[in-house]
């Protein structure tokens, strides 16, 4: 099993471009969960989704937009990055326990 | 607004004492804290969990004491070692909404040899 898997590691934008972050689990898991982390601030969750065709905001959810079309995937887009949207981005998934498993992350970068 | 506030920031042990951070909650309605260790360029891992019906739970040299009235909960780690050398989260979870984890601002954990 390849876990949580999560594309790309690295990307840098210019302001105004758009991406989308994918992330990817082969354990059956329904809930998925996108955090970003910030120096200092933890990590804060933007959407998660409690099963495919499913989503839900969190605690940070301006800027984004997110879909679960199939049960493995949780895609997290950005339609106009801003340099606030600086960071790592780390994607988890859970089954119907409490422990989240969570991928190796992103790195953004937004000049 | 942060919910779960966690100290210190960072700190610095010698090899084989005791490492000790300590995490405030203000919702009563978290019913699930874990710790989660994350080294660097990796993603997070659960190190280990309680729940609100125990005052402690001990996995290993890992500790959490718990303290409901006060609203507080720490993670102990005995015989400190470099190789645990980290950033370490605390969290808090509630299960309804999906059982979101609300983390703390972290911990970086430096053992020297």
């Amino acid at each position: 099993n390849a876990g949580v898997t999560q594309t790309p590691k690295f990307r840098v934008l210019k302001t105004g471009q758009s991406m989308t972050l994918l992330c990817a689990q082969d354990m059956n898991h329904e809930y998925m969960y996108w955090y970003r982390q910030d120096p200092g601030m933890g990590l804060r969750l933007i959407h998660y989704s409690v099963g495919e065709g499913t989503t839900a905001k969190g605690e940070v959810p301006d800027g984004y937009n997110v879909s679960r079309l199939k049960k493995q995937n949780f895609l997290l887009g950005l339609e106009s990055a801003a340099p606030s949207q600086t960071s790592v981005y780390f994607c988890a998934s859970r089954p119907s326990g409490r422990e989240q498993f969570f991928g190796p992350g992103t790195r953004l970068t937004v000049l | 607004q942060q919910q779960v506030k966690q100290s210190p920031q960072s700190l610095i042990v010698q090899k084989g004492g005791i490492s000790i951070i300590n995490c405030a909650y203000e919702n009563t309605a978290f019913d699930y804290f874990p710790w989660y260790q994350q080294f660097p360029g990796k993603g997070p891992a659960l190190l280990i969990a309680i729940r609100p019906d125990v005052s402690e739970k001990k996995e290993g040299r890992f500790t959490i004491s718990f303290n409901k009235s006060a609203k507080q909960f720490s993670l102990h780690i005995m015989d400190s070692q470099p190789g645990d050398s980290a950033t370490y989260f605390c969290a808090a979870s509630r299960q309804t909404s999906g059982s979101r984890l609300t983390f703390g601002e972290g911990t970086q954990l430096t053992v020297n040899p």
